[in-house]
């Protein structure tokens, strides 16, 4: 069955270092991987998306990759801040089953910048 | 612009009960989801619609049911509330895939207890 996997549940990190996430898939050939933002009781937040043809993606202090050989993603917040504390969801779009294409969501990762 | 507006914010329903949620996007988009997000887990996807009048199942449908009349809502109907539906259910609503942009924006969500 398809999966998504976001390396880990937490992530702590001194501020000004750069954070990395991961997301790794099995079983998928996605169209296109986003990702995405949550703070607590609150709905997710887009930040960027990368398609399959694309290698990587800035914006600001964030930059994305996508490795379609190695089923990855990485996600880089460099001179991370004590703001960036939150959860950040790994989002894929690509075929579910025969005929569906759906947005499907990993678990996430807490990101936690000390001062 | 509203977004993504999502009603009620909380409910607290018995078992065996039924109850709607809301959820309308001022966006004109034309896909429209739902997700339940259960803690320390990702996002489900419960449905989605393609426009007004098509909608199909996503990978936890059961137990729910929705309608899409209006390009504007998309109601999410529990029709024998089970403890199994306690969860923060969202609402989002994006630009169909394959647009420039394909974001999704999220509503706040509703926080449902079955008790």
């Amino acid at each position: 069955s398809q999966k998504i996997e976001q390396n880990s549940e937490a992530l702590n990190i001194q501020e000004g270092k750069t954070a990395t996430l991961t997301c790794n898939y099995t079983n998928y050939s996605p169209a296109y991987l986003q990702w995405y933002r949550q703070d607590p009781g609150r709905g997710p937040v887009f930040l960027l998306l990368i398609r399959e043809n694309e290698k990587e993606k800035r914006k600001e202090r964030l930059k994305v990759t996508f490795d379609t050989t190695l089923k990855q993603s990485l996600f880089h917040i460099t001179a991370s801040q004590p703001a960036d504390s939150a959860t950040y969801l790994c989002a894929l779009f690509g075929l579910f089953r025969a005929g569906s294409y759906q947005l499907t969501f990993g678990k996430g990762t807490k990101l936690s910048v000390i001062p | 612009n509203a977004g993504v507006t999502q009603t009620p914010k909380f409910r607290i329903l018995k078992i065996g009960q039924s109850m709607t949620l809301q959820c309308a996007q001022d966006m004109n988009h034309n896909y429209m989801y739902w997700y339940r997000q259960d803690p320390g887990m990702g996002l489900k996807l419960i449905y989605y619609s393609v426009g007004a009048g098509i909608t199909d199942k996503g990978e936890v449908p059961n137990g729910y049911n929705v309608s899409r009349s209006t390009t504007e809502d998309f109601p999410l109907r529990l029709e024998l509330a089970a403890p199994s539906q306690t969860s923060v259910y969202f609402c989002a609503s994006s630009y169909p895939w394959g647009s420039e942009n394909t974001e999704a924006f999220f509503g706040q969500g509703t926080r449902l207890t079955v008790v």
